[in-house]
């Protein structure tokens, strides 16, 4: 079956490291995006792409960058993890033209 | 500018009683507006949707939502509390974005405490 992974499902860091977050789909679905949760915000969009070497910038996304290569992958970088970077990671993808998004399972990423 | 408010950031209920989560949303377009589910320490879990098509919206478990465009309103309705359904709800409009693309803008989220 098809479907949407992320890895690591747990991360912890230091202040100051490189972190990179795996997504992974197998939908084939164009769009592919990244969102952080944290209390009292909801789900905040980071960054999102709608197509292989299409990336944009979201609502949050200072200290993150992404790249996408190919369709099915689209991971997301911490380039100097700070605590304010502590959250719960989530990637999701859409068909192109769809108004539906899927969501993956979640990361947790603790910054010490 | 689009946006989702959900009024009630907790909502406590008794076990048998009915569920009222409610969700206003602005838009400038006709939107199609999604309920989410979060049980602790999981992941997202489509509950329902509504894209123009007959209202209310029946979904998984029980649950239900009316989308009242006069109101700006799709809240989300269940007649008898369960346990399990003891989580965080997520209200969310997708909205046109660029080049046949849409968006999600997530409410700030409603959690449902069951009481026995």
């Amino acid at each position: 079956d098809a479907e949407i992974t992320q890895s690591p499902r747990h991360k912890i860091t230091e202040t100051g490291r490189q972190v990179t977050l795996a997504c992974h789909q197998t939908w084939n679905h164009n769009n592919m995006f990244w969102y952080r949760q944290d209390l009292g915000h909801g789900l905040r969009l980071i960054h999102y792409s709608y197509g292989v070497q299409d990336t944009n910038k979201g609502e949050v996304s200072d200290g993150y960058s992404v790249s996408r290569s190919n369709t099915e992958d689209l991971p997301l970088t911490l380039e100097s993890a700070a605590s304010s970077q502590t959250s719960v990671y989530f990637c999701a993808s859409s068909e192109l033209g769809s108004n539906e998004q899927f969501f993956g399972p979640g990361t947790r990423l603790t910054v010490l | 500018a689009q946006s989702v408010t959900q009024l009630d950031s907790h909502v406590s209920v008794s076990e048998g009683t009915p569920v009222l989560l409610r969700c206003n949303y602005s838009s400038s377009y006709s939107p199609s507006l999604f309920w989410y589910v979060q049980h602790p320490n999981k992941g997202l879990q489509l509950l329902l949707k509504y894209t123009s098509a007959a209202t209310p919206v029946k979904g998984i478990n029980g649950f239900e939502a009316e989308f009242k465009k006069s109101e700006t309103s799709f809240h989300l309705t269940k007649p008898s509390a369960h346990m399990s359904d003891a989580a965080e709800y997520f209200c969310v409009v997708s909205v046109p974005f660029t080049s046949g693309t849409y968006k999600y803008i997530f409410g700030t989220g409603t959690r449902l405490k069951v009481l026995a």
